[in-house]
């Protein structure tokens, strides 16, 4: 277990809908990522923030927003969903900005 | 264009011996490189980093090599055992920071008994 605590394990949703994907940090982590991970692309990096301001920023979609809130844990919201955006979605926070990434156990997304 | 790429999508071998990984990177220049394990359907765990400065890392039955003149790393687990049958994915941050990880695809790993 990392610490990292990610809600909800699975969603199932629609085309053309809206999500948020929850993420705790571990305890002390000020750092929070977000990754996607799907089978024709692999695991990418989406975006980082650092004790609520956005650090450095991946192939995001522009659909896809996130937020870093004051007590530390990050929401990545996901709107008007497509087939591909069918994937696994992982937080990892760390320590610092450069510090070792210690990741969630995910979130699955299908997009019916 | 930038791209990481790990040897082999699978690899199978005989408890007991040495699993030697790869993973080769073009058009990069990174600070750091680091390797990950995944079961399925859980995240990432990190493993071990090894600087751009090191040539070699260990802990305990696991020993990375980074050679920055061949672009090249490699992930050894000696004495393997079936538990350690995993995905490993390789991964380093082209702005020289352990930060904005790009990841290879992975090494599915079997270590059959």
């Amino acid at each position: 277990d990392s610490g990292v605590t990610q809600t909800p394990k699975h969603l199932i949703t629609a085309t053309g809908q809206r999500v948020t994907l929850r993420c705790s940090p571990r305890s002390g982590d000020l750092s929070v990522y977000w990754y996607q991970q799907s089978l024709d692309q692999g695991l990418q990096f989406l975006i980082q923030y650092y004790n609520g301001e956005e650090r450095a920023k991946g192939n995001i979609l522009e659909r896809f927003s996130a937020q870093q809130f004051p007590d530390l844990h990050s929401e990545l919201n996901l709107s008007s969903l497509e087939l591909g955006d069918s994937a696994l979605y992982f937080c990892a926070s760390s320590r610092g900005v450069d510090d070792t990434q210690y990741f969630g156990p995910g979130t699955r997304l299908t997009v019916l | 264009s930038q791209k990481i790429e790990q040897n082999s999508e699978a690899l199978n071998i005989q408890e007991g011996k040495t699993a030697t990984l790869t993973c080769n990177y073009t058009n990069y220049s990174p600070a750091y490189l680091q390797w990950y394990r995944q079961d399925p359907g859980r995240g990432p765990v990190f493993l071990l980093l090894i600087r751009e400065n090191e040539k070699e890392k260990r802990k305990e039955r696991l020993k990375v090599t980074f050679d920055t003149t061949l672009k090249q790393s490699l992930f050894h687990i000696t004495a393997s055992q079936p538990a350690d049958s995993a995905t490993y994915l390789c991964a380093l941050d082209p702005s020289g920071s352990a930060r904005q990880l790009t990841f290879g695809s992975g090494t599915q790993l079997t270590v059959l008994p």
